[in-house]
């Protein structure tokens, strides 16, 4: 069955600093999708970044980078340059094969709180 | 601009008492799902329709419900909450693609609280 896990239930990290945040994950299917969200205390899923499986290079989208191993089945997400307003909930979340439903399953997030 | 929107945003209902939750989306898109997610835990997938194709998680209770009379609206009918169905409900649609993914909109969640 597929898994994903996030270690770290806290982060903090200084503004203007770059931060890692921890995901892992267990799936016996070779196609599958990685997603990290922010969820802002306002309660919205916010999507930031994704990887899919059988994408040769790491994502990046502005400040958010995915280290993506697959060997070691980790997706890590890369915050560079810590904003205040990077302060939320981050899921990584997973989708197993392809189709057109997009049914993710969720890790249990990590909470980072960026401090000036 | 709000493209999924959920409502109410918080709804408290007393233990027994049904309870619908509504989501709309201006986007078109054919999936819509519905989140559970309970306070520090992760978002729980309950059901989800493919058009007018209900597809209910083997581990959700029969006490959890939905309609999709369109494309643009999907309901969450909670029929007899219980204290442990306190959580926050999150709808979702997809049709989106980036980077070849077929990304989750999110609306804002409607938070409900038993009494």
């Amino acid at each position: 069955a597929q898994k994903i896990t996030q270690t770290q239930p806290g982060m903090f990290v200084q503004e203007k600093e770059a931060v890692t945040l921890d995901c892992t994950y267990d799936t016996s299917d070779p196609s599958y999708g990685l997603f990290w969200y922010k969820q802002p205390s306002s309660g919205e899923m916010i999507f930031l970044i994704y990887q899919g499986s059988y994408d040769q290079q790491n994502a990046t989208e502005g400040r958010y980078s995915l280290n993506f191993q697959k060997a070691r089945k980790s997706a890590n997400l890369v915050i560079s340059a810590s904003q205040l307003g990077d302060s939320a909930m981050y899921f990584c979340a997973m989708r197993e094969g392809g189709g057109a439903t997009n049914k993710l399953i969720f890790g249990t997030g990590t909470l980072l709180a960026v401090q000036p | 601009d709000a493209m999924v929107i959920q409502n109410p945003r918080y709804q408290v209902t007393q233990f027994g008492k049904p309870v619908t939750l509504s989501c709309s989306q201006t986007l078109n898109h054919n999936v819509m799902y519905w989140y559970q997610q309970k306070s520090s835990q992760a978002p729980k997938l309950l059901f989800h329709y493919y058009d007018k194709d209900f597809n209910n998680e083997a581990d959700t209770p029969d006490n959890f419900q939905s309609r999709r009379p369109n494309t643009s609206f999907c309901f969450l009918d909670i029929r007899s909450p219980g204290l442990g169905d306190a959580a926050m409900y999150l709808c979702a649609t997809s049709g989106r693609l980036i980077g070849g993914a077929n990304v989750l909109t999110f609306g804002a969640g409607s938070r409900l609280t038993v009494l």
